[in-house]
């Protein structure tokens, strides 16, 4: 059973520009979390996803955002790139909304140069 | 907030050691979460915990849910040299949400 898939792995972007990180769950799990990890913050929970609807979120700027589509899929977007935004960003699965057994992608790690 | 905190902040041990860990909360949870994290990966669950007083084994690593449910403790038993990374606590924040919080992390290194 293939795990939490996150594209791309390494990502290096401008102040400025926008970006958008994808995560494929695994087979069958309806829920999708969104993490932010720096050293200083640690992990940062930025929204769920289930059922195509936001379920929850985080303390983040607007600048942030997600979705997730009818097959489970999700992305997130940053806009207006920050050199603060430098971050491993994860994504996590879970059967259902509510479930707290989540399992964690190997993340996208955005650079913001 | 919520918040929970780790300690300790770090442990250089040697290889075959046996090592304690703890999280604690002002807040009560209903769940607790020990996480791995290997270097440049995402975490991977170890033990979930899900009633007060409760105790779980994996493997080496034993977990303990608090019976004031503000605290949980994660032993490792003779440790070796893959034990090496940065383990968390987490919880939910509120029933029905998968919304998790996280400890700052307790950073493992085990000498050979």
């Amino acid at each position: 059973k293939a795990g939490v898939t996150q594209t791309p792995r390494y990502l290096i972007k401008t102040r400025g520009q926008q970006v958008t990180l994808s995560c494929s769950p695994i087979s069958g799990h309806r829920s999708v979390s969104w993490y932010q990890q720096t050293p200083g913050q640690g992990l940062q929970f930025l929204f769920e996803y289930f059922s195509e609807t936001q379920r929850n979120k985080g303390n983040f700027p607007g600048r942030f955002s997600g979705r997730q589509f009818s097959n489970s899929r999700s992305e997130m977007n940053v806009s207006t790139l920050e050199l603060g935004d430098s971050a491993l960003y994860l994504c996590a699965s879970s059967l259902v909304t509510g479930s707290t057994e989540a399992f964690f992608g190997q993340g996208t790690r955005l650079t913001v140069v | 907030g919520q918040q929970l905190n780790q300690s300790p902040q770090s442990m250089f041990i040697q290889e075959g050691e046996d090592v304690s860990m703890n999280c604690t909360s002002s807040s009560i949870f209903n769940t607790w979460l020990w996480y791995k994290q290997d270097p440049g990966e995402g975490p991977v669950l170890l033990i979930a915990l899900y009633k007060a007083g409760e105790l779980t084994s994996n493997g080496r690593l034993t977990a303990q849910f608090g019976i004031t449910r503000k605290d949980s403790f994660l032993n490792i038993s003779a440790s070796i040299p893959s034990d090496v990374g940065i383990y968390f606590c987490a919880g939910p924040t509120s029933s029905n949400t998968g919304k998790l919080i996280f400890g700052q992390g307790t950073t493992l290194q085990v000498k050979p």
